[in-house]
C-alpha cells in the first residue's frame, strides 16, 4: 500500500467551477501536510500548507482530518491556469516528504 | 523564483556509467533533500543532508550516494547507473532550525536519461 494515495484524475472542470479532490495518508505520525502544484516537466511549487483547522488562501480550501488521516483540497472559481497536477505531501518531522502520484486537473473554457 | 539552482539541465548517459548532479540551496537554507521522480510518478526521497551529514535516506540502493559542501550546496552522485535511473532529479532546499523541518523549495530538477 502506498504511503499517500491520490485519485489520479483527470478532473475536467469548466472554467468557473468548483472542483474538489482529497488524498489518505498511512502514517500516523506524519506532523506536516502541504499541497503542491506541478506543471507539466517542471518542479512541484508549493501551493499551501494544510491545519487542521482548515486553511484558505483565496480560491484555494484545504482541510485536514487526522482521524480519517485524509486531506482534502478545493479549487473555486476555476482559472485555465489552475490546469495542473496537484501532489499531496506528508511530512514526517525531521521533514522528509512523502508524495502523492499527484492528481491532474484539467479546466476547459 | 525559490533561488534553488540545479546543474546540468538534462543529461545523458549510457547504461553503467556514473553521474554527479549539482544543487545550490536557497540563501540561508542549510538542508537539501534529493528526490527522484519517474514519469507518472511523485517524487520520491532519495536522502537529505543538514550541516553536511546525511539526516536520512530513503528505500535507495548504495550506489546513489550525496554530499553537502560548508556552503550548504550538494550533489547526488549515481554509480553504475541502470535504464530504470531515468527520471526528473529534484533538490529541495529548507532551514531546519532546533530540529523542525521548514518548507521545502524546489530547484527545477535534472532530467537523466540513461541509454
Amino acid at each position: 500500500r502506498k504511503e499517500v494515495e491520490q485519485d489520479p484524475g483527470p478532473f475536467n472542470v469548466p472554467e468557473g467551477a468548483t472542483v474538489a479532490f482529497n488524498c489518505t495518508y498511512s502514517n500516523s505520525a506524519s506532523q506536516s501536510f502541504f499541497w503542491y502544484r506541478q506543471d507539466c516537466r517542471k518542479e512541484p511549487k508549493l501551493l499551501m500548507s494544510v491545519y487542521s483547522s482548515g486553511n484558505e488562501d483565496g480560491r484555494f480550501t484545504a482541510q485536514l482530518n487526522r482521524a480519517s488521516q485524509y486531506i482534502s483540497l478545493l479549487i473555486r472559481d476555476s482559472k485555465l491556469s489552475d490546469s495542473a497536477t496537484y501532489l499531496c505531501v506528508v511530512a514526517d518531522s525531521w521533514g522528509k516528504l512523502q508524495f502523492g502520484a499527484g492528481t491532474q486537473v484539467v479546466v476547459t473554457p | 523564483e525559490t533561488g534553488v539552482t540545479q546543474s546540468p539541465t538534462h543529461l545523458i548517459k549510457t547504461r553503467g556509467q556514473q553521474v554527479t548532479l549539482r544543487c545550490s540551496s536557497q540563501s540561508g537554507h542549510n538542508t537539501v533533500s534529493w528526490y527522484q521522480q519517474a514519469l507518472g510518478q511523485g517524487p520520491q526521497f532519495i536522502f537529505q543532508y543538514y550541516r553536511e551529514e546525511e539526516n536520512g535516506r530513503g528505500n535507495f540502493p548504495p550506489r546513489f550516494s550525496g554530499l553537502q559542501f560548508p556552503n550548504y550546496s550538494s550533489e547526488l552522485n549515481v554509480n553504475a547507473l541502470e535504464l530504470d535511473d531515468s527520471a526528473l532529479y529534484l533538490c529541495a532546499s529548507s532551514l531546519r532550525l532546533a530540529g523542525d523541518a521548514d518548507t521545502q523549495y524546489f530547484g527545477p530538477g535534472t532530467r537523466l536519461t540513461v541509454l
